[in-house]
């Protein structure tokens, strides 16, 4: 069964600019988190998505967001980037049972810099 | 802003040695996980304890969790180069929005 994938693995952008980061869960799996890691502020929540609708939303501005298609895989935009948008992008995906035990599977992540 | 705080925020040990983290926390929680990340790459998921236990063994692994100090601590034993990585503490109240620890970056020396 293939991991949750993320791309691009890297990517450099410019102040001001806007940007779309991808991931697509393991097959089956109908929850999709976003995390945001820097040295600085260590892993943040951004967002949880599940049957398309964003279902759990961190302290993040409104220039973050995010969606989810029919088919689960996820996409987050963060638009006018700014210099401490710089970081690591983590995608994670899980099954979404109705057992609040769950655990989470994580993708290798997008590195993200803005010059 | 986090809710965890780890400790030590670094350990370095040697090969065969065991290797204790801990971890606190601030409100009440449904669970607590600890993840594993290697250089800076996606979290691999260790262990997961309900509020309701108190200890859970996994392999090489023992978590202990403390819900009246609001604390718990992960053992590695017989510690290998290869557990050499950064380690995580993970509390939800519930669904999946984790709140993270701070972290411990573990060196296993040969």
């Amino acid at each position: 069964k293939a991991g949750v994938t993320q791309t691009p693995r890297y990517l450099i952008k410019t102040r001001g600019q806007q940007v779309t980061l991808s991931c697509s869960p393991i097959s089956g799996h109908r929850s999709v988190s976003w995390y945001q890691q820097t040295p600085g502020q260590g892993l943040q929540f951004l967002f949880e998505y599940f049957s398309e609708t964003q279902r759990n939303k961190g302290n993040f501005p409104g220039r973050f967001s995010g969606r989810q298609f029919s088919n689960s895989r996820s996409e987050m935009n963060v638009s006018t980037l700014e210099l401490g948008d710089s970081a690591l992008y983590l995608c994670a995906s899980s099954l979404a049972t109705w057992d609040a035990n769950e655990k989470l599977f994580f993708g290798s992540g997008t590195q993200l810099s803005v010059l | 802003s986090q809710q965890g705080e780890e400790d030590p925020q670094a350990l370095s040990i040697q090969e065969g040695e065991n290797a204790t983290m801990n971890c606190s926390y601030k409100t009440s929680i449904n669970n607590l996980q600890w993840y594993r990340q290697n250089s800076g790459r996606g979290l691999v998921h260790l262990i997961l304890i309900r509020s309701n236990e108190r200890e859970k063994h996994s392999g090489r692994l023992r978590v202990t969790l403390d819900t009246s100090k609001k604390s718990s601590s992960l053992l590695i034993t017989a510690s290998r180069a290869a557990d050499t990585a950064s380690y995580f503490c993970a509390t939800t109240g519930g669904g999946n929005k984790l709140t993270f620890g701070t972290g411990t970056q573990l060196k296993v020396e040969l």
